[in-house]
């Protein structure tokens, strides 16, 4: 079954402090993965999206990174700010031509305090 | 630009009732899409359009029905509204299969 599993669920952190947060997935064939961004009571806004030929991608202090052999990806956050608190979600799509098969996580809520 | 808009931001619908969850977008984006999103849960597709006058079902597409008689709109109908159509409603738009922007959310309960 494809799934994507996502850890921890939630997280807090201090200010100015770096975090990590897991994506592991079992989808296949295996076309994208995208990180998104969703503030509370708004939609998601995508933060990076990867090919299974690209091993990091950066956007601002986000950088994702991807194991395509391990089916893994991490989303490391630099120098947080009070601004990142939000859930944040990794979708994959296992087609070439889908917008209509993601198969999206249940996210990780980061909570950053002052 | 304004982007995916999205009314009524909240509704309280009874049980048997029908509604119109509107969804219009001014990027002049070929595809339109719409979800639900439960708590603790990903994002399902409900329903999905490629152009004016196409339409598809997602994943959950059972208890809802969509058109799309313009580029610009593309409503969701729920018809006998359950208990189980509680959720939170995205539409999302894109102009290729990877970026998609979505709006603010409906969210809507069914008691």
């Amino acid at each position: 079954k494809n799934q994507v599993e996502q850890s921890p669920q939630s997280l807090i952190i201090l200010e100015g402090k770096n975090c990590t947060l897991q994506c592991n997935y079992t989808v296949s064939p295996f076309s994208n993965l995208r990180w998104y961004k969703q503030d509370t009571g708004r939609g998601p806004v995508s933060l990076t999206i990867m090919t299974f030929s690209e091993n990091t991608k950066s956007n601002g202090r986000y950088t994702a990174t991807l194991d395509a052999d391990t089916k893994q990806s991490s989303l490391h956050i630099t120098a947080s700010q009070l601004s990142d608190s939000a859930s944040y979600i990794c979708v994959v799509s296992g087609r070439e031509d889908s917008n209509y098969q993601l198969i999206w996580g249940a996210g990780t809520k980061l909570i950053i305090k002052p | 630009n304004a982007g995916v808009t999205q009314t009524p931001k909240f509704r309280i619908l009874k049980i048997g009732q029908s509604m119109t969850l509107q969804c219009t977008q001014d990027m002049n984006h070929n595809y339109m899409y719409w979800y639900r999103q439960d708590p603790g849960m990903g994002l399902k597709l409900i329903y999905y359009s490629v152009g004016a006058g196409i339409t598809d079902k997602g994943e959950v597409p059972n208890g809802y029905n969509v058109s799309r008689s313009t580029t610009e709109d593309f409503p969701l109908r729920l018809e006998l509204a359950a208990p189980s159509q509680t959720s939170v409603y995205f539409c999302a738009s894109s102009s290729n299969r990877y970026e998609q922007y979505f709006g603010p959310g409906t969210r809507l309960t069914v008691t």
